[in-house]
């Protein structure tokens, strides 16, 4: 048990639907990061929060967006839902900012999101 | 051209032969990060390790070793006397800073398939 969790495990919707996914990152933990898996596009990166803050970018799509709340837990909030949006979406949480020492990251479980 | 290339599709190896994984890498930035990560059958995924581009050192942890290589942009990753629970899809990857201040790019590469058989 890696100390992330992420709610729902499984979520199925519909084309055109709004989603949010939770992350809750290992007590102490500041950066919380955002990955999707999918057959198509295989791993990617989102997006990096820090403390609250937007650190890092990267194919996370204008549709999509995040946040990082006071208590350090996140949501990823998709909308305007494709059937391309169908994918696993991963969590993890470091000590740390990325290319700092403290950046070994811990992996949720992950959330299956199904778009029909 | 940017990309990390993970030639080995599937590997399957007897329990205690020694594996290796390649990655080759392309960019032409100067600093840059190269990743590994391990994602067992269960699903989720487990960071392995991080390298900078400044740091050539090889390094191991117990039964796992990589092999850095700028000249050959290779960043291997060798499991030695491996065991049933290594089964798993490894993933490498490349992280850049991106064109725009405060962005990333990730590139991963597409994994290899290690099954150990008993």
């Amino acid at each position: 048990d890696s100390g992330v969790t992420q709610t729902p495990k499984h979520l199925i919707t519909a084309t055109g639907q709004r989603v949010t996914l939770r992350c809750s990152p290992r007590s102490g933990d500041l950066s919380v990061y955002w990955y999707q898996q999918s057959l198509d596009q295989g791993l990617q990166f989102l997006i990096q929060y820090y403390n609250g803050e937007e650190r890092a970018k990267g194919n996370i799509l204008e549709r999509f967006s995040a946040q990082q709340f006071p208590d350090l837990h996140s949501e990823l909030n998709l909308s305007s839902l494709e059937l391309g949006d169908s994918a696993l979406y991963f969590c993890a949480s470091s000590p740390g900012l990325a290319g700092g020492f403290q950046e070994t990251q811990y992996f949720g479980p992950g959330t299956r999101l199904l778009v029909l | 051209a940017q990309k990390v290339t993970q030639a080995q599709t599937e590997i399957s190896v007897v329990e205690k032969e020694d594996v290796t994984l390649d990655c080759v890498y392309e960019t032409r930035d100067t600093t840059y990060y190269l990743f590994w990560y391990k994602q067992p059958p269960s699903g989720e995924l487990v960071f392995l390790i991080r390298r900078n581009s400044f740091d050539e050192q090889n390094e191991i942890s117990g039964r796992y070793s990589w092999n850095f290589q700028k000249s050959t942009s290779s960043f291997n990753f060798t499991i030695t006397a491996s065991q049933v629970v290594d089964s798993a899809v490894y993933f490498c990857a490349l992280r850049l800073l991106g064109s725009t201040s405060g962005t990333y790019k990730y590139i991963f590469g597409t994994g290899t398939r290690l099954k150990v058989l008993a």
